[in-house]
């Protein structure tokens, strides 16, 4: 059974740097692309960007370009999002999804229950 | 503003058929057969219903279909159901960013 398990709610000041996790587990990590999709209070769903872990080719929306960093650990089959300075407008849920990328297929099918951020002074 | 537009809200009586839309450009669901759609209840994660424009994965509901004209995909989901109340949205690559996916806006399906 295909799972993503992501790590718990975090509660953090403006400008402290945040690393949440999502771990992959019921099918081969290195073969798919993660994606991460912030979804703001109330709002809408947003493309953040995706890493691919067999070789790390890793794409940014340019709207999250500069602001975060996606990477991967594939010895523990695990996809991080990190933040060096957060702000109040990174509140949100922010969501991991198994994302076919490429080869006639662009979609996600697994999606982890998401790890919400609150950023507050 | 989203980049693919959708209705924010549409509402239809238990046992009838409602159609969600999702309107781009040639660029995007008007140029390539990769429109997806999810579901989202309140306080969960989205779930794929339908992926390029017409599949449906194993498990959705055959009430749940998909179709698309020109620029603009559509969602149509026959005999309301209670659990169908929820939030959809659509989503399509773009031949303009090859870094992305677009998403719709969302659209909230009421029951009555």
């Amino acid at each position: 059974e295909v799972q993503l398990e992501q790590s718990g709610a975090e509660v953090k000041r403006p400008g402290e740097s945040l690393k949440i996790s999502c771990k992959s587990s019921g099918y081969t990590f290195t073969n798919y692309w993660i994606a991460w999709v912030r979804q703001m209070p109330g709002k809408g769903l947003e493309y953040m960007g995706i890493i691919y872990p067999g070789d790390s080719d890793t794409r940014y929306s340019p709207s999250f370009q500069g602001q975060v960093t996606i990477s991967a650990d594939k010895s523990i089959s695990t996809a991080y999002l990190q933040w060096s300075s957060l702000k109040a407008s990174d509140t949100a849920m922010y969501y991991c999804a198994r994302h076919f990328w490429g080869r006639g297929e662009y979609y996600f099918d697994y999606w982890g229950r998401g790890t919400l951020v609150t950023v507050s002074s | 503003q989203s980049a693919l537009t959708q209705p924010a809200s549409v509402s239809g009586s238990r046992g009838q058929s409602i159609t969600i839309s999702c309107t781009g450009t040639t660029s995007d669901i008007g140029g390539y057969n990769y429109v997806s759609w999810y579901q989202q209840h309140p306080g969960k994660a989205p779930k794929l219903m339908i992926y390029q424009v017409t599949n449906r994965p194993s498990g959705v509901s055959n009430r749940f279909s998909g179709s698309k004209s020109g620029s603009t995909a559509s969602l149509t989901i026959s005999g309301l159901q209670a659990e169908d109340e929820a939030d959809y949205y659509c989503s399509s690559y773009t031949g303009i960013n090859s870094n992305i996916l677009l998403f719709g806006g969302g659209t909230k399906l009421t029951v009555l």
